[in-house]
């Protein structure tokens, strides 16, 4: 049973304009979010976080917003460029250590 | 190197033999995952060490996986009679704590079963 989940598989934006990439959950007890990023033949790396206490998390380029009563959080990318083409996980940690992933987005940032 | 070793990189086995996948820790690390990412999916938990001690092995799919960390530093994780469906990457990570953002992976074992 899929608790979070990523809904487009893939998303292409020109460079220098704004990716954002959604994620949605579906249990109420996730205190606790991450971001990963993945690229090709590489184990995933973290990028960002955010705690359930706060609605936005800002890490240079990139941050985090947390809607939990729609149950949503959504990735920026803010200017968008060729290197962070990848793809981004959204993950949120059961029993404080297992890390439950969606399926991931496939990001494309074209010249 | 500094980051999660995983041997080997890639592993075809024929459906019935075993495997074993072998994953160096970061130095020091006390937490150890396995997780299995099949393709197009996400990774998926299977175990967690902490030093020696196996504390969760609720995500192993089945009997025909085992792992073990006997020494609390290199894991091992065991298929026996590979299945087709057995066919995906296998990624360790390692930790100071649980805690998800720091977690470092390796690159992952990719295993195809044919």
């Amino acid at each position: 049973d899929q608790q979070v989940k990523q809904n487009s598989p893939s998303l292409s934006v020109q460079e220098g304009r704004i990716s954002i990439l959604n994620c949605d959950y579906t249990n109420s007890m996730f205190d606790y979010f991450l971001w990963y990023k993945k690229y090709p033949a590489e184990g995933p790396t973290f990028l960002i976080s955010i705690s359930s206490i706060k609605d936005k998390n800002e890490d240079g380029r990139f941050t985090v917003f947390l809607n939990k009563s729609a149950k949503h959080l959504s990735l920026h990318i803010v200017p968008s460029q060729p290197g962070d083409s990848a793809v981004y996980f959204c993950a949120a940690p059961i029993g404080g250590y297992a890390l439950n992933f969606g399926k991931g987005t496939s990001l494309l940032v074209t010249p | 190197g500094a980051g999660v070793s995983q041997s080997p990189r890639y592993k075809v086995a024929k459906r019935g033999q075993d495997v074993a996948l072998r994953c160096d820790p970061i130095s020091g690390h006390v937490s150890l995952f396995w997780y299995q990412q099949a393709l197009g999916q996400g990774p998926e938990f299977l175990t967690y060490f902490q030093n020696e001690a196996q504390l969760d092995k609720s995500g192993l799919p089945s009997d025909r996986f085992f792992a073990e960390r006997p020494e609390g530093s290199v894991s091992t994780l065991k298929i026996q009679r590979t299945q087709q469906e057995d066919s995906a990457v296998y990624l360790c990570a390692s930790s100071l704590d649980p805690t998800g953002n720091t977690i470092y992976f390796g690159e992952g074992s990719w295993l195809t079963v044919v």
